[in-house]
C-alpha cells in the first residue's frame, strides 16, 4: 500500500493563526481525504481533496475555515484557519487506491493556546 | 441514531480470553465493511475487511449479518498487544468518500 507522510506531526498554535498540514504519498493515488479526530471521538470526514479543483466538503465544514489544495495525485494540504481552542484535534490524511481499503497518515496533533 | 454504533467499552479481559465486539449500522445500502485498529495516539490501521461469508485471519474472525445490519469481531487467545481501540467502519458504496466510522470499542488485555 502507499506510504503516507504527514507533516507536521504536531504543533501548538496561537488563537487566530492558521496551520497548514501537508500530506505526501509515495505513489499516485486516486482519492485523498482529510479527517478530524477530536479528543475521545472517532473520525469525521472533513473533505475529499480533488486534484486540480475545489475540494468536496462534508456537512459542517467550509472552505473558508478548511482550505484544501491538491495540485497533483501525490500531494495535498489542509489549512485550518483562524484557530480557536475548538480546533484542537488530530487531523489525518487518508488515501484510497482503486480496489483497496483506505489507509491513513500518522496524523497531526494540533493544540491551540 | 448514529449511523454506526459501537459499545465504547472498555472491555477489560485477561490474557488468553476470547472477546467479541458488535457493531450495528443504519444504512441498509452499505456495501463494504471493515475493522480498523487504533492504538493510543496513533492513526487507525486496517485490521481486516469483513465479507458476507465471514472471514478469519489468525486469531481474528469477522462476521457480517446483513439482515440484522450488524458486524462482529471475535478475538481469540487475547494478547497484551491486542489492547487498542477497534473501529467499525462502513462504506455506503464503493466510493471512498462514504466511509462512516463508529465511535470505537476500547479493549484492554491484562496479564
Amino acid at each position: 500500500s502507499a506510504v503516507i507522510s504527514q507533516k507536521p506531526s504536531r504543533d501548538i498554535c496561537q488563537r487566530g493563526t492558521s496551520l497548514t498540514i501537508q500530506c505526501q504519498v509515495d505513489s499516485q493515488v486516486t482519492m485523498m481525504f482529510w479527517y478530524r479526530q477530536q479528543p475521545g471521538q472517532s473520525l469525521t470526514l472533513i473533505a475529499t481533496a480533488n486534484q486540480g479543483s475545489e475540494a468536496t466538503y462534508e456537512s459542517g465544514f467550509v472552505i473558508d475555515k478548511f482550505p484544501i489544495s491538491r495540485p497533483n495525485l501525490t500531494f495535498s494540504t489542509l489549512t485550518v484557519s483562524n484557530l480557536s481552542p475548538e480546533d484542537s484535534s488530530i487531523y489525518l490524511c487518508s488515501v484510497r487506491e482503486m480496489g483497496q481499503p483506505q489507509h491513513f497518515g500518522d496524523g497531526t496533533r494540533l493544540s491551540i493556546l | 441514531r448514529k449511523e454506526v454504533e459501537q459499545d465504547p467499552g472498555p472491555f477489560n479481559v485477561p490474557e488468553g480470553a476470547t472477546v467479541a465486539f458488535n457493531c450495528t449500522y443504519s444504512n441498509s445500502a452499505s456495501q463494504s465493511f471493515f475493522w480498523y485498529r487504533q492504538d493510543c495516539r496513533k492513526e487507525p490501521k486496517l485490521l481486516m475487511s469483513v465479507y458476507s461469508s465471514g472471514n478469519e485471519d489468525g486469531r481474528f474472525t469477522a462476521q457480517l449479518n446483513r439482515a440484522s445490519q450488524y458486524i462482529s469481531l471475535l478475538i481469540r487467545d487475547s494478547k497484551l498487544s491486542d489492547s487498542a481501540t477497534y473501529l467499525c467502519v462502513v462504506n455506503a458504496n464503493n466510493a471512498g468518500n462514504m466511509l462512516t466510522f463508529g465511535g470505537g470499542t476500547r479493549l484492554m488485555v491484562k496479564p
